[in-house]
């Protein structure tokens, strides 16, 4: 099994909502990842979340706010979002932070948010 | 200058051709490198991963590395239609962090 599972596939909310994205492995992956895709881009590195510490924040806003509650589950809670962050949000894991064959990462379907 | 180059598309070839995609990228301490693949409105997928000088063959694909030059390219041989997608390179540059190309958008007409 090498899926990673993302809830909700869509989501459109208004900038003064609350929402949160969920992410879901369980393949054992000890690192998992969130990406902000815009159309025609390539994946743009947010956070990264190695033996369930935050490892990597690539300066993202803080209305952004990422929790890994286990080692399976990876959630981003955002609130107070601007249009401009309408996007495909990505999540992935890998297993485990380090090079080679273990940095592989398996990539969930995203989920396309829409900030009215 | 950008971490990760990719030559710019989009890319056309026939159905039946070899396809060459190519990167460089920056960073001499990169270690791993990797090739996905995108289709439109999907996430990405791993095609290919190499960490060592030389050529890596799986299928119809084969990921050249050349560290000296800081460059590591994918060949599609016989390419194929369902083959269109765009193509990511991808290089870790440290531990943990995957730095994206823009990506190469590859069509292939019968």
């Amino acid at each position: 099994d090498t899926e990673v599972t993302q809830t909700p596939k869509h989501l459109v909310m208004g900038m003064t909502n609350k929402k949160s994205l969920k992410c879901e492995q369980h393949m054992g992956h000890r690192a998992m990842y969130w990406y902000k895709q815009k159309a025609k881009k390539p994946p743009e590195l947010m956070f990264v979340y190695s033996y369930e510490k935050l490892s990597i924040n690539e300066s993202v806003p803080s209305r952004f706010s990422p929790e890994c509650p286990n080692s399976s589950l990876l959630n981003l809670h955002l609130h107070a979002l601007q249009p401009e962050d309408s996007a495909l949000y990505l999540c992935a894991s890998s297993q485990d932070g380090g090079t080679g064959a273990k940095n592989i990462q398996y990539f969930g379907a995203g989920t396309r948010l829409s900030v009215l | 200058q950008k971490e990760v180059e990719q030559n710019s598309g989009p890319l056309s070839v026939p159905e039946g051709a070899i396809a060459s995609l190519n990167c460089t990228y920056s960073d001499r301490g990169s270690q791993s490198f990797f090739w996905y693949r995108q289709y439109s409105g999907k996430s990405p997928e791993l095609i290919m991963f190499i960490y060592s000088n030389g050529d890596k063959e799986d299928g119809r694909f084969t990921a050249q590395l050349n560290k000296a030059s800081q460059y590591v390219s994918l060949l599609i041989r016989d390419s194929q239609p369902s083959d269109s997608a765009t193509y990511l390179c991808a290089v870790n540059t440290n531990a943990g962090k995957s730095t994206f190309g823009d990506g190469t958008t590859l069509t292939v007409k019968p």
